[in-house]
């Protein structure tokens, strides 16, 4: 069974660092595209950005490039989202999804729980 | 980018009844990756369809889609209780694989 488990909600402060992760099991890890979706409060759904873990290869959306950093750790199956500076702006629920297939191209079919992030003096 | 728009915003309907909800792309979809996923408060999306017409694992027959090129469709043949969410589409031809901005279903 493919799981995809999140660490749990974060409250920082503007201007502080966080990295948040998304711990897989039931699969092949190298071998499949995951990536991350943010949903501000009462908002709709933005794709963000994956990674290949295989080779390493990322596509990030252009709204959120230099502002997060995509990355994978294929000894424990983990992909992660960071920040360096925190803004209240980034204030939201964080998914982890997993494509379908070994293509960039396949739908998102496995979702972790979701992460909150709280950005607040 | 490829923006999506999708209507209508909101939608007020009953058990039983049947449903089309618009999803329009910008710009042609390339070999028809279109998704599209059901969320409920407080819960991660689902996937539904993907392909633009192909149903998903263990997703029920009432729902189905179809389109191609700009214009995609998601069909709920007769509305279930357990319906009442809100409805994603979403492209996975060009990077960024850009969402549209939601469609809300609710109870009338």
């Amino acid at each position: 069974e493919v799981q995809l488990v999140q660490s749990g909600a974060e409250v920082k402060k503007p201007g502080e660092s966080l990295k948040i992760s998304c711990e897989t099991s039931g699969y092949s890890f190298t071998n499949y595209w995951i990536g991350w979706v943010r949903q501000m409060p009462g908002k709709g759904l933005e794709w963000m950005a994956i990674i290949y873990p295989g080779d390493s290869d990322i596509k990030y959306n252009p709204s959120f490039q230099g502002q997060v950093t995509i990355s994978a750790d294929n000894s424990i199956s983990t992909a992660y989202l960071q920040w360096s500076s925190l803004e209240a702006s980034d204030t939201a629920i964080y998914y982890c999804a997993r494509h379908a297939g070994g293509s960039s191209h396949g739908p998102l079919k496995y979702w972790g729980q979701g992460t909150l992030v709280t950005v607040s003096s | 980018e490829i923006v999506l728009t999708q209507s209508p915003g909101t939608l007020s309907l009953s058990p039983g009844e049947r449903v089309t909800l618009s999803c329009r792309a910008s710009q042609s979809v390339s070999s028809s990756y279109l998704a599209w996923y059901q969320q409920k408060r407080g819960q991660a999306p689902r996937l539904l369809i993907y392909d633009a017409s192909s149903r998903a694992t263990g997703i029920p027959d009432r729902f189905s889609g179809s389109g191609s090129g700009t214009d995609f469709t998601l069909t709920i043949s007769r509305l279930e209780p357990e319906d009442f969410a809100v409805y994603y589409c979403q492209q996975c031809g060009s990077s960024p694989y850009t969402f549209g901005q939601g469609t809300n279903l609710e109870i009338k």
